[in-house]
């Protein structure tokens, strides 16, 4: 059975930092893309951060890049967001999610997401 | 960056209706879209990708047409499960992007 599991999230003051993490089961990890998209209350559906399967690449939405970094550890098929210098607008419940590589089915699995609130 | 531009917002439809939801890109993306559904409270699910193929498991009442720039999502007689909201995605270059969704609700 295929796992997704978002973890980290919480509350934060603005300016500060936190971690998240996406532990995956149930696949062949190594052969996937992992996405982060994130939702903030109320609104639509936003792609934040992407590492390629073998971490030779990353991608950040303008928002984001500098203050947040995607990474990967095939060990224990998880995925990281970095993320520092947090604003009000960063608060969001935050996906992670797949794409195994070469296909284009995008998105093919999906975790319940975590939450994020920036705020003091 | 590619906009992704989504109509209608809303919609009142009815059980048994077809409903259609247009999404437009703001450059040519060939077949490089995907469409999801989401309840509240949930993860996005998808159900479409390429514009046209139909994720596994998903009813064939939901189909995806279009390329280049116009494209469509059509549930073809609405099932009380699908009061949701609906999104496409382009995944044709960096940045991906959203359109604004459509919210289907019951009449």
């Amino acid at each position: 059975e295929v796992q997704v599991v978002e973890s980290g999230g919480g509350l934060v003051q603005p300016g500060g930092s936190l971690r998240l993490s996406c532990a995956t089961s149930g696949f062949i990890f190594s052969d996937y893309w992992v996405y982060w998209v994130r939702q903030a209350p109320g609104e639509g559906l936003q792609w934040v951060a992407t590492i390629k399967e073998d971490g030779s690449e990353t991608y950040y939405v303008d928002s984001v890049r500098g203050r947040f970094t995607i990474s990967r550890d095939d060990a224990t098929k998880s995925v990281h967001l970095q993320m520092s210098s947090l604003t009000a607008e960063d608060t969001a419940v935050y996906y992670c999610t797949t794409r195994r590589a070469m296909s284009r089915l995008y998105f093919d699995y999906w975790g319940q997401g975590t939450l994020v609130t920036v705020s003091s | 960056d590619i906009q992704m531009t989504q109509s209608p917002s809303s919609l009142s439809a009815s059980v048994g209706d077809r409903v259609t939801i247009t999404c437009r890109a703001s450059q040519d993306i060939r077949d490089n879209l995907s469409w999801f559904q989401q309840t509240p409270g949930k993860a996005p699910k998808r159900l479409i990708s390429a514009a046209s193929i139909l994720a596994s498991g998903v009813p064939s009442r939901f189909s995806g047409r279009g390329s280049g720039t116009q494209f469509t999502l059509t549930i073809s007689s609405l099932q009380p499960e699908d009061f949701a909201t609906y999104y496409c995605l382009h995944h044709n270059n960096y940045p991906l992007t959203f359109g604004g969704g459509t919210k289907v609700e019951i009449k």
